[in-house]
């Protein structure tokens, strides 16, 4: 079936390291999202991925599109206290018609 | 930005009642809106698509018949979650997709469901 996989499940780093969440596909995804979860909040959509080895940035957060479609890194350089949260990756598969289907999210923890 | 809203944020029922949760786009039109359940420290699952004035699609082994979903407008989606036991406890969280705009869901505050 269709799955989406993500590595590692937390991650505790001390402010200032850098930090690296990965998603991977069981097929070639059409798009992929990436959500913010804060404590008792809801998913924030970070950004979009559509094209094969598209790579964004936003501030300190450098999102990637594999080749394949099928994988996608987040990374976070030089972490501050306010990336404390959970990262979900969310795929999109051809076909699928804007249903997301969530990878199980890396939980952020960062000491000052 | 797009907001969607969804009402109650919190509610506790007893084993047997029926619970009915709202979700609403606040600043735009959905289409379409989807329905999320998440456990504690857990990923979201999809439960079910809701697409305004059709039935909704649901995911493999979630019962039509125990979540009712109407999707009656371009701005509101319900779910109803029927003769609610203790195992449907959870946090349920709808998204709205704006209609005729690009892919970007935009996720309601959740409701949290506690059954006793």
């Amino acid at each position: 079936g269709q799955q989406v996989m993500q590595i590692p499940q937390y991650q505790h780093v001390q402010e200032g390291e850098d930090f690296t969440t990965y998603c991977n596909s069981s097929t070639t995804l059409s798009n992929i999202q990436w959500y913010k979860q804060r404590p008792g909040g809801h998913p924030v959509f970070l950004i979009q991925l559509v094209k094969s080895g598209e790579v964004k940035k936003q501030k300190r957060l450098t999102f990637q599109f594999g080749e394949a479609k099928k994988n996608s890194p987040l990374h976070i350089t030089a972490t501050q206290t306010t990336d404390v949260g959970t990262y979900f990756c969310a795929g999109v598969f051809s076909g699928g018609y804007n249903k997301l289907i969530f990878g199980a999210g890396t939980r952020l923890a960062v000491h000052p | 930005g797009a907001v969607v809203s969804q009402h109650p944020s919190r509610v506790i029922c007893k084993s047997g009642t029926s619970v009915k949760i709202e979700c609403r786009s606040l600043d735009f039109q959905a289409t379409t809106m989807f329905w999320y359940r998440q456990f504690p420290k857990q990923s979201l699952m999809l439960m079910a698509t809701s697409n305004e004035g059709s039935k909704a699609t649901y995911e493999q082994g979630v019962e039509k018949d125990k979540f009712l979903i109407n999707h009656a407008s371009l701005t509101l989606s319900t779910l109803t979650v029927t003769s609610a036991h203790p195992e449907d406890s959870s946090f349920y969280i709808c998204s709205a997709l704006p209609s005729g705009r690009a892919r970007e869901q935009f996720f309601g505050p959740g409701t949290r469901l506690t059954v006793l």
